[in-house]
């Protein structure tokens, strides 16, 4: 049963990177690790996910530690826009489809 | 691409009442996925369809029934509302299963019980 780890806030300042760190020491071999966001009630955004590799894409970076029990989102130059919720998952209980979606991050980003 | 797309935005309920929640998605995604928000909290799984004709409960399925008869369209039946069930409501839709392929979510359906 993979699950993870989150602060349950954050502040970062306009312009700065943010750095979420979220622990996921049960991750299984073959679980990807996925991040999303929610701007305010809206649904929730896919942002990025990674196996074992560092990824980027035009969002975020994501650096997933070589034992892959934690990783870290970066939102390289935030913006107040990226102020949000930020949720990451794993999969649950050796299912396929059920991802369980915790309480997450708050960021807030300051001007 | 429309995405997903649900409606209605906001419903207000009587006690009792039932409704229907549409849901429906035009990437072709096999997997569709309902969510409930409660205030200041995570979302909870509370069914999920693998393909047309298939379903399965989530972590919190009572109260609901949902069916599947195309791969578009995935409604959210509440048969007898109650107070509990006042939430915001998300469907979401993947091509592959949940852990292996993004989920595309809709914007919400936000349901208060009175």
């Amino acid at each position: 049963d993979a699950k993870t780890t989150q602060p349950t806030s954050m502040d970062c300042a306009e312009g700065r990177a943010a750095n979420l760190p979220c622990n996921h020491s049960t991750i299984s071999g073959n679980e990807y690790v996925y991040w999303y966001r929610q701007i305010h009630s809206q649904g929730p955004q896919y942002i990025i996910h990674g196996l074992k590799n560092n990824e980027t894409n035009e969002m975020a970076s994501l650096i997933i530690t070589e034992d892959r029990k934690s990783s870290t989102l970066i939102l390289p130059h935030a913006t107040l826009r990226d102020t949000a919720v930020y949720y990451c998952i794993v999969r649950v209980e050796n299912n396929d489809y059920k991802l369980s979606f915790g309480a997450g991050t708050t960021v807030t980003v300051r001007a | 691409n429309a995405g997903v797309t649900q409606t209605p935005k906001f419903r207000i309920l009587k006690i009792g009442q039932s409704m229907t929640l549409q849901c429906t998605q035009d990437m072709n995604h096999n997997y569709m996925y309902w969510y409930r928000q409660d205030p200041g909290m995570g979302l909870k799984l509370i069914y999920y369809s693998v393909g047309a004709g298939i379903t399965d409960k989530g972590e919190v399925p009572n109260g609901y029934n949902v069916s599947r008869s195309t791969t578009e369209d995935f409604p959210l039946r509440l048969e007898l509302a109650a107070p509990s069930q006042t939430s915001v409501y998300f469907c979401a839709s993947s091509y592959l299963g949940g852990y292996n392929s993004p989920l595309h979510f809709g914007n919400g359906t936000r349901l208060t019980v009175t």
